[in-house]
């Protein structure tokens, strides 16, 4: 199975700052990660699509990008409604695995 | 819009069986594939199964590989997770997800879960 292993598992934050969060891919999985953020109580919403691909409606704060087998979301200019719990998944083989998870603390 | 809600859950003693339920509703369901995912108490998410759009290809995840069985009903909108010899570790929220498809394939929506707790 492919390991996704994501990195910080928390995170403290302000509103207005930027923040980063990585997943490494234990093989090579091209550009096949999507990010979603989770609420408490909500379905998670997908952010971020095949890497870098924007999904229709998520801020434009927020991107995606790949450099081998890391992969990055970046969150700018941190707005209260974005903090939340942050996770990747790949979807280059079955069975589609996911990180463990950033907690985006205010 | 896409909506997914899913049905089912409740208290199963170790070793019982329980089937889950997932209602579309809001796009074309039979054009699909569908998800199961799921998350134990402080836990990650663990995708579990995958059913093509017609129902003719299906996946399971390695851990419950011969228990569990997804299925659908593409005349009814409803997607099924049936679950048999469950265990105590396979308590938590089960949620299904639509897979766009596509170039690639990603995971919207989700539903907002059913709760399964194994206990004796």
């Amino acid at each position: 199975d492919i390991q996704m292993t994501q990195s910080p598992s928390s995170l403290s934050a302000s509103v207005g700052d930027r923040v980063t969060i990585t997943c490494r891919a234990s093989q090579s999985i091209s550009y096949y990660i999507n990010w979603y953020q989770l609420k408490p109580g909500k379905a998670p919403k997908i952010l971020i699509y095949g890497a870098s691909n924007l999904q229709s409606g998520v801020p434009s704060r927020f991107r995606g990008s790949a450099s081998g087998t890391d992969f990055t979301l970046t969150i700018s200019n941190l707005q209260p409604e974005d903090f939340a719990t942050y996770f990747c998944q790949q979807t280059y083989r079955f069975p589609y695995t996911f990180g463990q998870g950033t907690r985006l603390e205010i | 819009q896409a909506q997914l809600v899913e049905s089912g859950g409740g208290v199963v003693q170790p070793g019982k069986s329980l089937r889950l339920s997932c209602v579309a509703s809001g796009f074309s369901f039979s054009k699909f594939g569908m998800h199961w995912v799921r998350q134990a108490p402080g836990r990650g998410l663990e995708w579990v199964a995958f059913i093509s759009y017609d129902g003719s290809n299906n996946k399971v995840a390695d851990s419950v590989k011969g228990r569990f069985t997804i299925s659908r009903d593409n005349s009814n909108n409803t997607l099924y997770l049936q679950m048999n010899s469950l265990r105590i570790e396979e308590t938590g929220v089960y949620s299904c997800a639509r897979d766009i498809g596509g170039d690639f394939s990603y995971f919207e929506p989700w539903g907002q879960g059913t709760l399964v707790t194994v206990s004796s």
